[in-house]
């Protein structure tokens, strides 16, 4: 067990709607990552948030938005659900420690029909 | 941003032989290397890694090797068993996080 808890492990919703994807990462991290992976794929980097600013991003579209709370948790909201991001969405954080790994949660599985 | 490139994309040994993963990377300021493995469907999980100030590191049939002048850095499994199947992604750090290559899946045949 990584410590970082990833809601819901399944979602499964129709093109056009909205989902929101929750993530906790392990206590006393404060850097959480978010990673799109689609079926035999790599790691496709989203957004990366640090004690709740915006520190990085990557190829995220511009239906997908995200943040991190006061308690650290964070949110993906995906909207205008399109067939194409059926996928499993990881959620990964790190300690403030420089050069840190990245601990990755179970993933959220999203299947848009 | 930092380029991560991984090869082979894919490896097919035969069990018990060794396989090696070969990654270069861009940006002379990475010094922390990890190497995740993923078994299908499940989350990526850090099996081993390594920092600049040393070359070389072993974990039981696992180890690493960086050349930080070369830029590039390798993970070698020796005595290769069926259990070893899966993808196996390099990482490099920059300044906010880890760069990945794409993956190498491997396949042990019995």
């Amino acid at each position: 067990d990584s410590g970082v808890t990833q809601t819901p492990k399944h979602l499964i919703t129709a093109t056009g709607q909205r989902v929101t994807l929750r993530c906790s990462p392990r206590s006393g991290d404060l850097s959480v990552y978010w990673y799109q992976q689609s079926l035999d794929q790599g790691l496709q980097f989203l957004i990366q948030y640090y004690n709740g600013e915006e520190r990085a991003k990557g190829n995220i579209l511009e239906r997908f938005s995200a943040q991190q709370f006061p308690d650290l948790h964070s949110e993906l909201n995906l909207s205008s659900l399109e067939l194409g991001d059926s996928a499993l969405y990881f959620c990964a954080s790190s300690s403030r420690a420089e050069n840190s790994p990245l601990h990755f949660g179970n993933g959220t599985r999203l299947t848009v029909t | 941003g930092e380029n991560v490139e991984q090869h082979p994309s894919t490896l097919s040994v035969q069990e018990g032989d060794s396989a090696v993963i070969k990654c270069t990377y861009s940006d002379s300021a990475s010094n922390y290397f990890p190497w995740y493995k993923q078994e299908l469907g499940k989350r990526p999980q850090l099996i081993i890694d390594i920092r600049s100030n040393v070359g070389e590191k072993k974990d039981q049939r696992i180890a690493v090797t960086l050349n930080k002048t070369a830029k590039h850095f390798s993970l070698h499994i020796t005595e290769t068993q069926p259990e070893d199947s899966a993808v196996y992604f390099c990482a490099a750090s920059i300044d906010w996080g880890l760069s990945f290559g794409a993956g190498t899946t491997v396949t042990v045949r019995a």
